[in-house]
């Protein structure tokens, strides 16, 4: 059983357009980070948040972390073709001896 | 500059010939993990270690084995390979805020 789903999987958009990607569970977590992946290379941590409601900006990353803390969501705005990659989120669990990732939200931005 | 390693970086091999793959860290941290990534499937956890001489299983670990003798070490060794085991691998280094990803090692075993 998947402990974070993302969605959606794949989304192509259009340079300067905005886009929204989402990390859900069923389960409540103390934080929450976002790695962007780049084709060939290994993740990157963009953020983490720690606080229900919690909201962190990147310069057109928007990070929210939902009130209950069992979910977040990743907005960018005014999308360029530097954003396109693969977003993680990952929480930590097992008493955060371990990180577990969701699948990934796959963005292309096409200039 | 802080960097995980690791080697080599692409890799095809035949089934059952015994490789090993190096992952180095040099930010002292305790914690290391191994992952390998499929289409479809994500990034899953197959051994992780929280420090020296302590290893522990993750998600998918049949098939593969560690050790962890030095707290900078962690490699990642397939006995008998097998096509299923082709994969990307990524060696992460974990503080206690960021995990920090090798490049990656992407295996093909024919």
């Amino acid at each position: 059983t998947q402990l974070l789903e993302q969605s959606p999987q794949f989304l192509s958009i259009q340079e300067g357009e905005n886009l929204t990607v989402y990390c859900n569970s069923s389960s409540v977590f103390s934080s929450l980070q976002w790695y962007r992946q780049e084709p060939g290379e290994g993740p990157v941590l963009l953020v983490t948040v720690v606080t229900g409601g919690e909201v962190k900006k990147l310069k057109r990353l928007t990070f929210q972390f939902g009130d209950a803390r069992k979910d977040s969501s990743l907005h960018i705005t005014a999308a360029q073709p530097g954003d396109t990659g693969l977003y993680l989120c990952a929480v930590p669990f097992y008493g955060n001896n371990r990180l577990a990732f969701g699948k990934g939200n796959q963005v292309v931005v096409i200039p | 500059e802080a960097q995980v390693t690791q080697n080599p970086r692409y890799l095809i091999t035949v089934t059952g010939k015994k490789l090993t793959v190096t992952c180095s860290q040099n930010m002292n941290h305790e914690y290391m993990s191994w992952y390998r990534q499929d289409p479809g499937l994500g990034l899953r956890q197959i051994y992780y270690s929280m420090n020296v001489e302590v290893t522990d299983k993750g998600d998918v670990p049949e098939g593969y084995k560690v050790s962890r003798k030095e707290k900078r070490n962690f490699p990642l060794i397939l006995e008998s390979p097998s096509p299923n085991q082709t994969s990307l691998y990524f060696c992460a280094s974990r503080s206690f805020t960021e995990a920090f990803f090798g490049q990656g090692t992407r295996l093909t075993v024919v």
